[in-house]
């Protein structure tokens, strides 16, 4: 069973620009979530998909953050601008739908802007 | 942060030797888990403790929970060079979400 995939591993992008990570859930997994860790800090949550509806977005830290999921698949989080204080390694994880689920994760997409 | 603390930040032990490493949380709960994070890597799920059990063992873990202080414990015995990694309990509440600490960065020295 193929895991958690996260494209791109590696971002590096000038400030102000745009960026799109994506995210392929494991087949089946109806819940999909976003978080961001900054250096040393936490694991901040960012969004929560079921299916392709978003059940809570209450952690993306401001408009120029985007999330899609498309017909319930694979997801997508557009940053335009990027700012600096993007920076970070963007996590991706995946979990059924019963109660007590645990989450997979994909490996990350480290984000650097310069 | 959002929910979790855990403590200590770092913790560095000889090979053998038991780790502890603890985690404090903001808000009820209806279950806690327990992630490991080797670098460069995405987290691994170790085990989960429901909020109506106290105490929780898998293999060389152990994980004690009291929602009266809101804390738990994961305690790896015997530890290994295998087991450095970063450490994170994640707090599944109320809207179904999972918040995550800031980790506690173990290193087992050979």
């Amino acid at each position: 069973e193929a895991g958690v995939t996260q494209f791109p591993s590696h971002s590096v992008i000038e400030k102000g620009q745009t960026v799109t990570l994506r995210c392929d859930p494991i087949s089946g997994h109806d819940n999909l979530y976003w978080y961001r860790r900054v250096m040393g800090k936490e694991i901040k949550f960012l969004l929560h998909f079921v299916k392709e509806s978003k059940q809570d977005e209450s952690g993306m830290p401001n408009n120029r953050f985007l999330a899609e999921r498309t017909g319930g698949t694979y997801s997508t989080l557009k940053v335009q601008p990027a700012e600096l204080e993007d920076s970070g390694v963007y996590f991706c994880a995946s979990s059924q739908a019963e109660p007590g689920r645990k989450l997979f994760f994909g490996s990350g997409t480290q984000l650097s802007v310069l | 942060s959002q929910q979790g603390e855990e403590d200590p930040q770092a913790l560095s032990i000889q090979e053998g030797e038991n780790a502890t490493m603890n985690c404090s949380y903001k808000t009820s709960i209806n279950n806690l888990q327990w992630y490991r994070q080797n670098s460069g890597r995405g987290l691994v799920h170790l085990i989960l403790i429901r909020s109506n059990e106290r105490e929780k063992h898998s293999g060389r873990l152990r994980v004690t929970l009291d929602t009266s202080k809101k804390s738990s414990s994961l305690l790896i015995t015997a530890s290994r060079a295998a087991d450095t990694a970063s450490y994170f309990c994640a707090t599944d509440a109320a809207g179904n979400q999972f918040y995550f600490g800031t980790g506690t960065s173990l290193t087992v020295i050979p």
